[in-house]
């Protein structure tokens, strides 16, 4: 166990909704960071947050955003769902941004868009 | 995105046998990971590398932070049915201040 939480654990929705994952970080990590794992795109970084503030975005779609409120909890929203999101989503934490960058990932949530 | 090109892709192993996969990139990290993830589970981290040169073990497994900074290896001696499973590599640059993994080894072994 890592530490990390995140909910749901299976999501199914259908094209066209809208849709929010969450992540718990590990108590006293400050930093989250969001990922998407397909079958055929191995681990794509999405975004990184550091104590509420956006600090790095990778990959990330125009139709998802994401923010961490003040207590470090975070929230990936993913909107006019198409096919291709069928995902495993990962939420990581870590430390902080220069002290430590051994990230912690939690269980995922499977999203199956149909 | 940029992706660190891992090799191999997959490997099939006897019971006993050590195994080493490497990862190499075309830019320069700071910071080298290894995880293991298991099906329908999160990565799991193994070791961190901070220093060019840097050789760490943690049990069965030692990874290696590669001189030029851009590749890194990681060796599991006599491997066990529990050491089945995909490893990751990941790196991370100041410059871009974000981690880049890479593409996955999947390991079996064969009891």
């Amino acid at each position: 166990d890592s530490g990390v939480t995140q909910t749901p654990k299976h999501l199914i929705t259908a094209t066209g909704q809208r849709v929010t994952l969450r992540c718990s970080p590990r108590s006293g990590d400050l930093s989250v960071y969001w990922y998407q794992q397909s079958l055929d795109q191995g681990l794509q970084f999405l975004i990184q947050y550091y104590n509420g503030e956006e600090r790095a975005k990778g990959n990330i779609l125009e139709r998802f955003s994401a923010q961490q409120f003040p207590d470090l909890h975070s929230e990936l929203n993913l909107s006019s769902l198409e096919l291709g999101d069928s995902a495993l989503y990962f939420c990581a934490s870590s430390v902080g941004l220069r002290e430590s960058y051994e990230q912690y990932f939690g269980p995922g949530t499977r999203l199956t868009v149909t | 995105g940029q992706q660190l090109n891992q090799s191999p892709q997959s490997m099939f192993i006897q019971e006993g046998e050590d195994v080493s996969m490497n990862c190499t990139s075309s830019s320069i990290f700071n910071t080298w990971l290894w995880y293991k993830q298991d099906p329908g589970e999160g990565p799991v981290l193994l070791i961190a590398l901070y220093k060019a040169g840097e050789l760490t073990s943690n049990g069965r497994l030692t990874a290696q932070f590669g001189i030029t900074r851009k590749d890194s290896f990681l060796n599991i001696s006599a491997s066990i049915p529990s050491d089945v499973g995909i490893y990751f590599c990941a790196g991370f640059s100041n410059t871009g201040n974000q981690f880049y993994f890479g593409t996955g080894t999947s390991l079996t072994v064969i009891p």
